[in-house]
């Protein structure tokens, strides 16, 4: 089965408090991408970040860094700092490149909310 | 770069009634998408293109839900007739390579 679990439905932090947010995803196949967007209030899905399966080494971009982990099948995102405009639903996504259909998978998201 | 439009922003309808959305990928884009998101859930893909051939629909309720992609560029989705349970915001996404993925604004719909 291809699924994209995120456990945590609501996280509130205090700005400039760091945040992880939780990725666990499940597919077959051994080629496959992972993805996290967000979506702010505004509705629209924005692209932060893409991984292949094949590259497990952590990514860092200004405040946010991901760390992929494949014996445990994760792909967690933190925030260092957060501002007030994180405040967003971010997505996790699975899009697996065999026997899965090469079609992108969501997890529920989760909301995170920061307050100044 | 122009985005990928869609329109029209809300609509509301009440139920049996049709509707339709309209979407324009970003240019140059072969993969195109359509998503629905119940409110508190992540996006659910309910069909696939890529150019003007349906790649995956598996999960679109054809009973109720057809789709298509003019010339391979613009598509619609349309509902005929809607159901209490489709109110739900509904994304156009394109793609150059099925990976990472470009959203509109989406269409929020709401059936009375």
């Amino acid at each position: 089965a291809q699924k994209v679990t995120q456990a945590q439905t609501e996280i509130s932090v205090v700005e400039k408090e760091d945040v992880t947010l939780d990725c666990v995803y499940e597919t077959r196949d051994t080629t496959y991408y992972l993805f996290w967007y967000k979506q702010p209030p505004s509705g629209e899905l924005v692209f932060l970040i893409r991984r292949n399966s094949f590259d497990e080494q952590n990514e860092i971009s200004g405040r946010y860094s991901w760390n992929f982990q494949k014996s445990t099948s994760s792909f967690n995102f933190t925030i260092t700092a957060s501002q007030v405009v994180d405040s967003a639903v971010y997505f996790c996504a699975l899009n697996p490149r065999g026997t899965g259909g090469f079609k992108t998978i969501f997890g529920a998201g989760t909301r995170l909310f920061v307050k100044a | 770069e122009a985005g990928v439009a869609q329109s029209p922003r809300y609509k509301i309808i009440e139920k049996r009634q049709s509707v339709a959305f309209w979407c324009n990928p970003i240019s140059g884009h072969a993969t195109l998408y359509w998503y629905q998101q119940i409110l508190g859930q992540g996006p659910k893909l309910l069909i696939q293109f890529q150019n003007n051939g349906v790649v995956d629909d598996s999960q679109l309720p054809k009973d109720r839900f057809s789709a298509e992609r003019l010339k391979g560029v613009d598509s619609t989705l349309k509902i005929q007739p809607a159901k209490l349970e489709d109110s739900a915001v509904y994304l156009c996404a394109s793609s150059p390579l099925e990976e990472k993925l470009f959203f509109g604004s989406g269409t929020q719909l709401s059936v009375l």
